[in-house]
């Protein structure tokens, strides 16, 4: 089992659609959790993260953590064609942030 | 500096050769992380340095990498003897530390072992 599981997609959504990206992790001690969205050819930059369980909401991003079901997730809403990228979860495991393989988003105009 | 600065952006080597690959981290930042992406993949934790705690070397594939890191600032990852394998997307990233890990990216190393 990875450390931390994505589907690797593509995952594609209509213009104006909520795109749901999940993501579930091995380390029922992790603390931290990150989204970093990476678009083709450039380094991933954050644009989430959520330390207890529940709901984060910044602007049209939602985070979801369930520590107990050790599963984490990305809501965009009023999804746009800018937003079509590949979203890396990521985890405070035990040493280092740990990556997973990244979900491709496309949103169709 | 403004961002974190690796240099240099593109390296093209041929096998068995040793490269050098260094990165600037955003100033007052502890934590300096080293991380290698190959085409289509994830990112794969190499080596993590925090202060002056000595470093987490975990991820390094092979004894052929190694990773110094000058005055708690400049790092430099060095690969031996570089194989076909090695070639990949190397990031260097930066945090203010502390269990902070929200990460600031340079651009990258596109290295390519011929």
């Amino acid at each position: 089992q990875k450390e931390v599981e994505q589907n690797s997609g593509p995952l594609s959504v209509p213009e104006g659609a909520i795109a749901s990206l999940n993501c579930t992790y091995s380390d029922r001690g992790s603390q931290s959790f990150f989204w970093y969205r990476q678009y083709s050819g450039k380094s991933p930059e954050l644009i989430m993260f959520i330390y207890s369980n529940g709901d984060k909401e910044d602007g049209r991003f939602t985070a979801q953590l369930n520590k107990a079901s050790q599963y984490v997730s990305l809501l965009i809403r009023d999804s746009q064609p800018s937003d079509s990228a590949t979203y890396l979860c990521a985890v405070n495991m035990r040493r280092a942030l740990t990556f997973g393989s990244g979900t491709r988003l496309q949103v169709q105009p | 500096g403004a961002g974190v600065s690796q240099s240099p952006s593109n390296k093209v080597t041929e096998k068995g050769k040793d490269v050098e690959l260094r990165c600037d981290p955003i100033s007052g930042h502890t934590a300096l992380y080293w991380y290698r992406q190959s085409l289509g993949q994830g990112l794969e934790f190499l080596i993590y340095f925090q202060g002056n705690s000595a470093p987490d070397k975990s991820g390094l594939p092979s004894d052929r990498f190694s990773a110094e890191r000058t005055g708690g600032s400049v790092s430099t990852l060095t690969i031996q003897r570089t194989q076909q394998e090695d070639s990949a997307v190397y990031l260097c990233a930066s945090s203010t530390g502390g269990g902070n890990e929200k990460l600031f990216f340079g651009s990258g190393t596109q290295l390519s072992v011929l």
